[in-house]
């Protein structure tokens, strides 16, 4: 069982359209982060939040911290095919610096 | 252009053998990471350390994994004996504490292992 759930486990959507990634917990985080991971690479830190009902934005994308720190979203809009990559959220608690990581999300963008 | 530097990139092996895997982290980070990443599990942690000191590494085997941080350039992740199970990509991962137990952490490109 994953500390930090993420649904969808697949998407698969048309250039152009809209997607929200969820990323879900019974736990309390101090931090939480969205990190893409492309094909052969590593993950690649995209935001961290920290404060409850934080919400950021980096170019077309979206992220929101719940107001209890328990869950975060993703939201892409007009995605492009570039956005296409698995994503993951990780969490971190105030102490010790220990980085867990969801199931991720893997996602489709068809031209 | 500093980054993490795994090796080697890939590796096939017999079961039953060693195998090391090396971590070169970023030059001033103090915290290091080791992932296994498979279709089913995700992206699992096995150890981190912390200024060369273990903090956790609840999520290793201990029975056949091994880490450790012989210097500050240099973090090992040994297998042995290796099992087809162990097959998987191997991450490391290095950063510096940001305070409420943040951590931007920068990953390396991973060593896929493929145990036969």
């Amino acid at each position: 069982t994953q500390l930090l759930e993420q649904s969808p486990q697949f998407l698969s959507i048309q250039e152009g359209e809209n997607l929200t990634v969820y990323c879900n917990s019974s736990s309390v985080f101090s931090s939480l982060q969205w990190y893409r991971q492309e094909p052969g690479e590593g993950p690649v830190l995209l935001v961290t939040v920290v404060t409850g009902g934080e919400v950021k934005k980096l170019k077309r994308l979206t992220f929101q911290f719940g107001d209890a720190r328990k869950d975060s979203s993703l939201h892409i809009t007009a995605a492009q095919p570039g956005d296409t990559g698995l994503y993951l959220c990780a969490g971190a608690k105030a102490a010790g610096n220990k980085l867990t990581f969801g199931g991720g999300t893997r996602v489709l963008v068809k031209p | 252009d500093a980054r993490v530097t795994q090796t080697p990139r890939d590796k096939v092996t017999e079961m039953g053998q060693e195998v090391t895997m090396r971590c070169q982290p970023i030059l001033g980070h103090n915290t290091v990471f080791w992932y296994r990443q498979t279709m089913m599990q995700g992206l699992e942690l096995l150890a981190y350390f912390r200024n060369r000191a273990p903090l956790d590494d609840s999520g290793m085997p201990k029975d056949r994994f091994s880490a450790e941080m012989p210097d500050a350039t240099l973090a090992t992740l040994k297998i042995q004996p290796s099992e087809p199970r162990d097959s998987a990509v191997y991450f490391c991962a290095s950063g510096f504490p940001l305070g409420q137990g943040m951590v931007e952490a920068f990953f390396g490109q991973g060593t896929r292992l493929t145990v036969v």
